[in-house]
């Protein structure tokens, strides 16, 4: 069954402490894996895609990168404003039955 | 350019009763996405729609349901309202049918006492 895992699900960072976010998926074929940012009372916010092993892609104190079974979200000297949920998803299912699949999210705390 | 809207952003309803919550996708994007979101399961996804035709379909009962005008604005309604359908509803719009790369609106938070 394909599956998506977010470690840890809540991580506390004192403002300048890098760190990253776990992402780990089991799917057939990958196409594409996503992440996003979803701050409360909001929709998640698209971040990145990557498609492929060692694929890398960064955004101010964000990069992402991508393995074969994982996917990581390193965060460097985060600020306050870093603080969000941040959600994985992959597409499973195969034709017509494709969709996104998210993983639960890791809740981003960033105290200053 | 626009984002994804959503209307209303809040709802308190009874059980039992029915809702209808709408969306206007980003202009140009053609594929419209609903999941709903609580604590417990995450983002689930509900339906998509493609050109006013229904793609695919998640493991939702047949309570929910959904449309896609010709505009490409959609519509998802739940009918006979349960507590466990309290959530945060999102839709999504996306380009091609074929793109998981999609946009999310604010979310209609349903409130069911």
């Amino acid at each position: 069954e394909d599956q998506v895992t977010q470690s840890p699900e809540a991580l506390r960072l004192q403002e300048g402490e890098s760190s990253s976010l776990n992402c780990s998926y089991t799917v057939s074929g990958l196409r594409g894996l996503f992440w996003y940012r979803q701050d409360p009372g909001k929709g998640p916010e698209f971040l990145f895609t990557l498609y492929s092993a060692g694929e890398e892609k960064e955004k101010e104190r964000l990069k992402a990168t991508l393995t074969k079974k994982e996917s990581f979200l390193h965060i460097t000297a985060p600020k306050p404003e870093d603080s969000a949920t941040y959600l994985c998803a992959v597409p499973a299912g195969t034709g017509a039955n494709s969709k996104l699949t998210f993983g639960k999210g890791i809740t981003l705390s960033v105290r200053p | 350019k626009a984002g994804v809207t959503q209307t209303p952003r809040y709802l308190i309803k009874t059980r039992g009763q029915q809702v209808t919550l709408s969306c206007s996708p980003i202009s140009g994007h053609r594929s419209v996405s609903w999941y709903q979101q609580t604590p417990g399961q995450g983002l689930q996804f509900l339906f998509e729609y493609f050109s006013e035709t229904q793609r695919n379909k998640g493991n939702f009962p047949g309570r929910f349901s959904g449309r896609q005008f010709s505009n490409s604005r959609s519509e998802m309604n739940v009918s006979t309202l349960e507590l466990g359908d309290s959530a945060l509803y999102l839709c999504a719009s996306s380009f091609l049918d074929t793109s998981y790369e999609q946009y999310f609106g604010p979310g209609t938070r349903l409130t069911v006492t």
